[in-house]
């Protein structure tokens, strides 16, 4: 299956600082990549849509000034948490599709994020 | 609204037995099926994928899709601890660049 890295893994900072993830397509080019956070055994929520070249697509009740986007090149998406609180601690997993995968995500690693 | 339901678990199964899951979504004209293993403080891992109505299977797990009946099911034979993780369903509603919208999962137990 085609691969994404994630990176940072797991981040620990302190609140008020910002925290950026970067999502790369290892061996494949995504024009569209999905943020993700999940809570503790909650479910995986969809943040936004990232789309290459252009402005993401956010979900209801994202903030996008918190959480800015970027999806600069076709490999490559960056997620920057601003100013960082502690109710913003949680695990935020990237996926991506392959073109001719028929429709198929493959995820990222996840970064867990503590905010202290 | 749009909607991938599971039973939430968690589920259990002796060692060796048919782990059974279960998923219905609501959008009809659905494309296309997936079935996404995670553990614990992990991602989610691709292990089936499944377009057409029937059955498909690779190694011990098996997909069914019944779109009449809008039900997507996997069977996980002679389960092992190791498959003891959240199963989430997955359905791809339209064409394109659209995302995944995903069940809650079920979490299953295999007990040795």
């Amino acid at each position: 299956g085609a691969v994404v890295s994630q990176h940072p893994s797991w981040v620990i900072c302190k609140s008020g600082t910002s925290v950026k993830i970067e999502c790369r397509s290892l061996d494949f080019q995504a024009t569209t990549m999905f943020w993700y956070r999940q809570f503790p055994k909650q479910s995986l929520m969809l943040m936004a849509t990232s789309n290459e070249g252009s402005k993401a697509t956010y979900e209801q009740g994202v903030e996008k000034d918190k959480f800015l986007i970027n999806h600069a090149s076709l490999t490559l998406s960056t997620l920057t948490v601003t100013s960082a609180h502690p109710e913003d601690s949680s695990f935020y997993i990237c996926s991506a599709r392959a073109s001719g995968t028929n429709e198929k995500l493959f995820f990222g690693s996840g970064t867990q994020l503590s905010v202290l | 609204q749009k909607e991938v339901e599971q039973n939430s678990g968690p589920l259990s199964v002796p060692e060796g037995a048919i782990a059974s899951l279960n998923c219905t979504y609501s959008d009809r004209g659905s494309q296309s099926f997936f079935w996404y293993r995670q553990y614990s403080g992990k991602s989610p891992e691709l292990i089936m994928f499944i377009y057409s109505n029937g059955d498909k299977e690779d190694g011990r797990f098996t997909a069914q899709l019944n779109k009449a009946s809008q039900y997507v099911s996997l069977l996980i034979r002679d389960s092992q601890p190791s498959d003891s993780a959240t199963y989430l369903c997955a359905v791809n509603e339209s064409p394109g660049n659209t995302p995944l919208v995903f069940g809650k999962g079920t979490r299953l137990s295999v007990i040795a």
